[in-house]
């Protein structure tokens, strides 16, 4: 079965700084979709940034982008120039053939100014 | 574009009644919807996949009972949690993908939630 990993349940920031939030799954596919979803206490999730696994590149979405590491199985979102804004759960998720979407657990993120 | 509407946003009964939730794809249609449960500070958990048209498909350890799901056009779902206890209470969460959007690689669209309270 397929899951999803997220190590660190809270990180913290300094605006403006940068600052990487983990992500690691299982899977036996070679085919399949990550993403990276932001919940801020409004509780609506966002989508924050998505990768196809048969791409090598690394997304980017303007101050978001991911390493991914496919034989390792790790997908973690780098956050450049940290916002108050950005203060938020963030939830890595996971899809194959189907809609259906495989969360993490989510980390916190609190932004300091 | 792409709006998910749930309702309602927040609702408080006693124990013992049923709830209904509706999640509306209000500018485009979904053949699947999607039901998902998150407890405080926990991730979602998905429930049960909404097919329009046909019996809903429910996870491991849902009860179907317990928790029923009509899809009955493209646009709209419900789940009733029936005879609702406290241990229901809970922040329900739909999301839809649009027929229209190709591949795997394409957002589901989620609803803003509902923050279901039972006395």
């Amino acid at each position: 079965a397929q899951t999803v990993t997220q190590s660190q349940p809270e990180m913290s920031v300094q605006e403006a700084e940068t600052v990487t939030l983990s992500c690691t799954y299982d899977t036996s596919e070679s085919d399949y979709y990550l993403f990276w979803y932001k919940q801020p206490p409004s509780r609506q999730m966002i989508l924050v940034i998505r990768q196809e696994a048969y791409k090598q590149q690394n997304a980017t979405e303007n101050r978001f982008s991911v390493n991914f590491q496919k034989a390792a199985k790790s997908f973690s979102l780098k956050i450049s120039d940290s916002q108050l804004g950005d203060a938020a759960m963030y939830f890595c998720a996971y899809r194959f053939n189907t809609d259906k979407l495989i969360f993490g657990t989510g980390t916190r993120l609190q932004v300091f100014p | 574009g792409a709006v998910v509407s749930q309702h309602p946003s927040w609702v408080i009964c006693k124990s013992g009644t049923s709830v209904k939730i509706e999640c509306r794809s209000l500018d485009f249609q979904a053949t699947t919807m999607f039901w998902y449960r998150q407890f405080p500070k926990q991730s979602l958990m998905l429930m049960a996949t909404s097919n329009e048209g046909s019996k809903a498909t429910y996870e491991q350890g849902v009860e179907k009972d317990k928790f029923l799901i009509n899809h009955a056009s493209l646009t709209l779902s419900t789940l009733t949690v029936t005879s609702a206890h406290p241990e229901d209470s809970s922040f329900y969460i739909c999301s839809a993908s649009n027929v229209a959007d190709r591949g795997f690689n394409q957002p589901q669209h989620f609803g803003d939630g509902t923050r279901l309270s039972i006395l």
